[in-house]
Order: C-alpha cells, then sequence, then structure tokens
C-alpha cells in the first residue's frame, strides 16, 4: 500500500518561529510536492521537486523554502512563521512527468499565534 | 499559468440523485485532468481522470466528461450515496510536472 506521512497532524507554533514541516513517501517517486489549502482556494502549490535537491517554485513560494537532500523525503521550512501563514499543509508525490496521479499525505493543520 | 475554475462550490443533493461539477481551464496545452476526492481529516484521492484524447470515461457510478473546444471538463456521480459526501477537486497539468487545482467542490448527500 503506498503511503505518504507527514510529521505532523496538527502544529501550534507562534509568530516569528522558523518552523519545518517534514514529508516522507515510500514509493521511489522522483516528484514531491507541497501545497497550501485554505477554504474557497483549492490546493495551492507552494514548491514542487523533481528530484534530489532540485527544486521549483508554484505559485505561492513567498515566506517558504524547501530541502530535498534524499528522494524520499521532502521538507518546507517557513523561516518566520507569520499568522497568514495559518492553513491545512499536504505534501504529495508522483511518478516522473505530469501525467500521474499525485498520491497525498493526511495534512498538517498549522496554526501560528 | 493555467487556471481551473470549479463550480458550485457547494452541492446539496437527496440521496440517489445524481450530482454533477464543472469546471474550465485556460491553456490549451492541457492534457490530463484527473479528479481527486477529499473525505474528512484525509488528503485527497485520486477517483478518476482523462486525457485528451478521449471525450468521456466511465468508472461505475462516475464519470468524466471532456470537451477540448470548449476548454471544459465535468464529473457525474449517479446513484448518489451518503459515502459520496466530501469535497471534490478538479485540476489540469500545468506546464512541467505540476496540476493547477480548482476550487473545490463540497458535496453533501442527504439521506
Amino acid at each position: 500500500d503506498v503511503k505518504v506521512t507527514q510529521s505532523s497532524r496538527y502544529l501550534v507554533k507562534r509568530t516569528g518561529e522558523k518552523v519545518f514541516l517534514e514529508c516522507v513517501q515510500d514509493m521511489d517517486h522522483e516528484n514531491m510536492f507541497w501545497y497550501r489549502q485554505d477554504p474557497g482556494l483549492g490546493l495551492r502549490l507552494i514548491y514542487f521537486s523533481y528530484d534530489v535537491k532540485m527544486k521549483e517554485k508554484g505559485d505561492i513560494p513567498e515566506g517558504y523554502s524547501v530541502s530535498r537532500e534524499k528522494k524520499e523525503r521532502f521538507s518546507l521550512i517557513l523561516e518566520s512563521a507569520s499568522t497568514n501563514q495559518t492553513s491545512m499543509y499536504l505534501c504529495a508525490s508522483s511518478r516522473a512527468g505530469g501525467e500521474y496521479e499525485q498520491y497525498f499525505g493526511p495534512g498538517t493543520r498549522l496554526t501560528v499565534t | 499559468g493555467e487556471n481551473v475554475e470549479q463550480h458550485p462550490s457547494t452541492l446539496s443533493v437527496q440521496e440517489g440523485d445524481s450530482a454533477v461539477i464543472k469546471c474550465t481551464y485556460s491553456d490549451s496545452a492541457s492534457n490530463y485532468f484527473p479528479w481527486y476526492k477529499q473525505e474528512l481529516g484525509k488528503g485527497p484521492q485520486l477517483i478518476i481522470d482523462i486525457r485528451s484524447n478521449v471525450g468521456e470515461k466511465k468508472d461505475q457510478r462516475i464519470a468524466v466528461t471532456l470537451n477540448k473546444t470548449a476548454k471544459h471538463f465535468s464529473l457525474h456521480i449517479t446513484e448518489t450515496q451518503p459515502e459520496d459526501s466530501a469535497v471534490y477537486f478538479c485540476a489540469a497539468n500545468a506546464a512541467g510536472n505540476k496540476l493547477t487545482f480548482g476550487g473545490g467542490t463540497r458535496v453533501l448527500v442527504k439521506p
């Protein structure tokens, strides 16, 4: 059974803190993605990675960075958390190319106070 | 870049009735259109997809249609059941390895 796991289901952080969200997949997928989900806005792509150490900005990269040191792990970093980054964060992975199913983790609900 | 619009944002149907969700996209180069279902507390899961070389695809009670000329595609769920209650997202592939998602439709099936 394919699996994408995220390090936390719920996280509460204070404004200005550095936040790390971790994602691990066990399918040997080349592509990994970080999305942000807000009501009415669907899933918006923050960053994606198509190979180890390779990354591309998505639609809303401001305030975020990412790291992919190993193929199975993709980290999202909020350098200085702000209240407008309170949201649901979803990680996904897929085979290489743009026409394959993306497998999603359960999400991390981040609250920044 | 690609822009995907999805309607309606909420849909309430009686059990046994049909549900239809519609999406439009902007980039004529898009050629892959998946639909995802997100149940409460879970990540989205692919339920059906269609590629630009076909106009319709069916899988049991769900079907998807694609009109490339008009740049719109739709999800049809027949004989709705309570377990169909969820949030549904359409998407279209953008340049590179990416998908652009619609805003989502919350479907409620009333028993």
